[in-house]
């Protein structure tokens, strides 16, 4: 089973609030990453958890605040988006930091108005 | 800076017939390379990946190939099938720490009945 779960599916905001996104795996897999898409663009990363603790950030504003509960769960906790923040949110994880096969969610479709 | 890029933007087939997504990197250290297939309204689906020590790999229906003297990497996809309609990426992994995927800027392939 290479299943990563990701909630919501869509999700309309304005921009003074507050929500978050939450993904799940049962793989057993200690990697996890969030990774923006825009339309037509190719997946562009933002965060690594690699056990549980973020490894990489890759220079993301401070209103997208990762957060790694547990070595299932990775939260994607938004706070005052602007409307160019709408895009396509997607999920991945890995076996553990080393390995490189990511295996992806579905994706929330986020727009902020 | 270094990136992965695809030749063609949209590849229009016939049903039945053979499909190839073309690929072009300029980091010579890469030595991790995956294809990924995105239909619409989904995540990235994970098809094949290949190390650098390695000149071809076979799947189900896919293979890649591997030329590291010019830095390409290709997709053939055997007997296409309407269901192959998506878009494709190739996936390069940086070299040195963290599980970095850079991905190249995808093939629409259109699959004609």
């Amino acid at each position: 089973d290479t299943e990563v779960t990701q909630t919501p599916k869509h999700l309309v905001m304005g921009m003074t609030n507050k929500k978050s996104l939450k993904c799940e795996q049962h793989m057993g897999h200690r990697a996890m990453y969030w990774y923006k898409q825009k339309a037509k663009k190719p997946p562009e990363l933002m965060f690594v958890y690699s056990y549980e603790k973020l490894s990489i950030n890759e220079s993301v504003p401070s209103r997208f605040s990762p957060e790694c509960p547990n070595s299932s769960l990775l939260n994607l906790h938004l706070h005052a988006l602007q409307p160019e923040d709408s895009a396509l949110y997607l999920c991945a994880s890995s076996q553990d930091g080393t390995q490189e096969t990511q295996y992806f969610g579905p994706g929330t479709r986020l727009l902020v108005l | 800076g270094e990136s992965v890029g695809l030749h063609l933007p949209t590849l229009s087939v016939q049903e039945g017939d053979n499909s190839i997504i073309n690929c072009a990197y300029s980091n010579s250290a890469s030595d991790y390379f995956i294809w990924y297939k995105q239909e619409s309204g989904k995540g990235p689906q994970f098809i094949i990946d290949i190390r650098s020590n390695m000149d071809k790999r076979q799947g189900q229906r896919v293979t890649v190939l591997l030329n590291k003297t010019v830095k390409h990497l290709s997709l053939q996809i055997a007997a296409t099938q309407p269901g192959d309609s998506a878009v494709y990426f190739c996936a390069e992994k940086q070299p040195g720490g963290g599980n970095k995927l850079t991905f190249g800027t995808g093939t629409q392939l259109k699959v004609e009945l």
